[in-house]
């Protein structure tokens, strides 16, 4: 059953320091997504490719966040530098992207922790 | 705004008995519903779309409604296992490229 995939699975990483979440979607989906879950909540959406373009960065903290996906296959997530508050969920999700409200499919998700 | 509400946010039910999970939607201009479910320190799993022209979806012991009009949905889960102890999230579609809203969710312990 195709999956999404993502990398690694746990980070811990001091305060400043760089990190990076890879993310592979299942083959064929156009949309990829990146969530981010903290504790006791519901994901919240902070960027959105359709295959290479961004279609929704709105909620990107883009003084320190950035991610590509340079092919329109697979994703990377950048933080830097990381600050305590990161500490959450990193999820990953992809749809087919008809444009139809597809369904989408989550990953396992990266626990990031900033000490 | 739209914002996606999830009461209560944990329930306790004895195994066997039905279990009844509900969420609500201020803005009815949804593309679709989707009910998800998360094991603790997991990603999420879908359980079930339920498209803006449909009124409900079932799959297995799970049956799903839509009132797009009232902004609810409800879930339902017959004869319940100690297996579907869970937290259990609603999401739903503002726009045609799919962007989720979620909710808080609702954690459910299933007691044999």
């Amino acid at each position: 059953e195709a999956e999404v995939a993502q990398s690694p699975r746990y980070k811990i990483t001091e305060k400043s320091q760089a990190v990076a979440f890879w993310c592979d979607p299942i083959s064929g989906h156009a949309t990829l997504y990146w969530y981010r879950q903290i504790l006791g909540q519901g994901p919240e959406l902070l960027v959105q490719f359709q295959d290479e373009s961004v279609v929704d960065d709105s909620q990107l903290p883009k003084d320190r966040f950035s991610a590509e996906r340079l092919k329109g296959v697979d994703s990377t997530l950048k933080i830097q530098p990381a600050e305590l508050g990161d500490s959450a969920m990193y999820l990953c999700a992809s749809s087919l992207g008809s444009g139809e409200g597809d369904e989408q499919f989550f990953g396992p998700g990266t626990r990031l922790t900033v000490l | 705004k739209q914002e996606v509400t999830q009461i209560p946010a944990a329930l306790s039910v004895p195994e066997g008995e039905n279990l009844v999970l509900n969420c609500s939607f201020t803005d009815s201009a949804i593309y679709n519903l989707q009910w998800f479910r998360q094991d603790p320190g997991k990603g999420l799993t879908s359980l079930l779309l339920i498209q803006s022209s449909q009124r409900e979806q079932t799959s297995g012991r799970l049956n799903a409604s839509l009132d797009k009009s009232s902004g609810r949905s409800t879930l339902y889960i017959a004869a319940s296992q100690p297996g579907d102890s869970a937290t259990y999230l609603c999401a739903v579609s503002t726009d045609s490229w799919g962007k989720l809203q979620f909710g808080a969710g609702t954690q459910v312990v299933v007691t044999p």
